[in-house]
């Protein structure tokens, strides 16, 4: 069965220092999504992207934040200056062929900003 | 926005027992799915049921659109089957995010 796919599974980082989570997911999909899950808490949105732009973003997604489809496999979010707060489980989502169709989730990436 | 709420929020049960975890919205949906939350923090798809019911192995759910609730049934639960379960619907009116609820804890102990 094809999976999202998520790398790395764990990064650690500096604070202050820009991280890049990286995403593949499901080949003939084409809505993407960043989910993040702060340790104890609830999974919360950041950010949709569809037909190469952003659809949807949440108020944590700030100007700190950008995602970028480099090519035809690949979704990426980058964290231009992270900060303690950003330590979180960050999940890459993606859905076929409409909005409302299933969100497939990847296995997460655990950053540590020390 | 749209708000889900979760019961019960913890839940232990003995290997075996049989559970029913509930799932409240407040806003029609278009998408609600199950997920199941395991030790190492993946996310588990478990159901994509905006309404009606399906059932996989052990697991089924039932999803009552018009009184804005779901179910999930767990039975002849194992060891295997802690985590959190988590249920999470979009938004409707044109956004298609996901908001989750806070989870239920299942703890099943042998």
């Amino acid at each position: 069965e094809p999976e999202v796919t998520q790398t790395p599974s764990h990064q650690v980082t500096q604070m202050g220092q820009e991280v890049i989570l990286r995403c593949v997911p499901i080949s003939n999909h084409l809505y993407f999504y960043w989910y993040r899950q702060i340790l104890g808490q609830k999974v919360e949105f950041l950010v949709s992207f569809y037909n190469n732009e952003i659809s949807e973003k949440s108020e944590i997604f700030d100007d700190q934040f950008s995602v970028e489809r480099p090519d035809g496999s690949n979704f990426t979010l980058k964290i231009r200056s992270t900060k303690l707060e950003d330590s979180a489980m960050y999940f890459c989502a993606s859905s076929g062929a409409t909005w409302t169709d299933t969100q497939y989730f990847g296995p997460g990436t655990r950053l540590t900003v020390l | 926005g749209i708000q889900v709420e979760q019961s019960p929020p913890d839940l232990i049960l003995q290997e075996g027992a049989n559970s029913t975890l509930r799932c409240n919205f407040s806003d029609s949906v278009n998408n609600l799915q199950w997920f199941h939350q395991n030790p190492w923090g993946q996310l588990i798809n478990l159901f994509y049921i905006p309404s009606g019911t399906k059932q996989n192995g052990r697991l089924s759910a039932t999803t009552v659109a018009t009184e804005r609730y779901s179910l999930l049934y767990i039975s002849s639960s194992q060891t295997t089957d802690s985590g959190v379960y988590f249920c999470a619907v979009d938004s409707g009116a044109g956004s298609y995010q996901l908001t989750f609820g806070k989870g239920t804890k299942l703890s099943v102990i042998p």
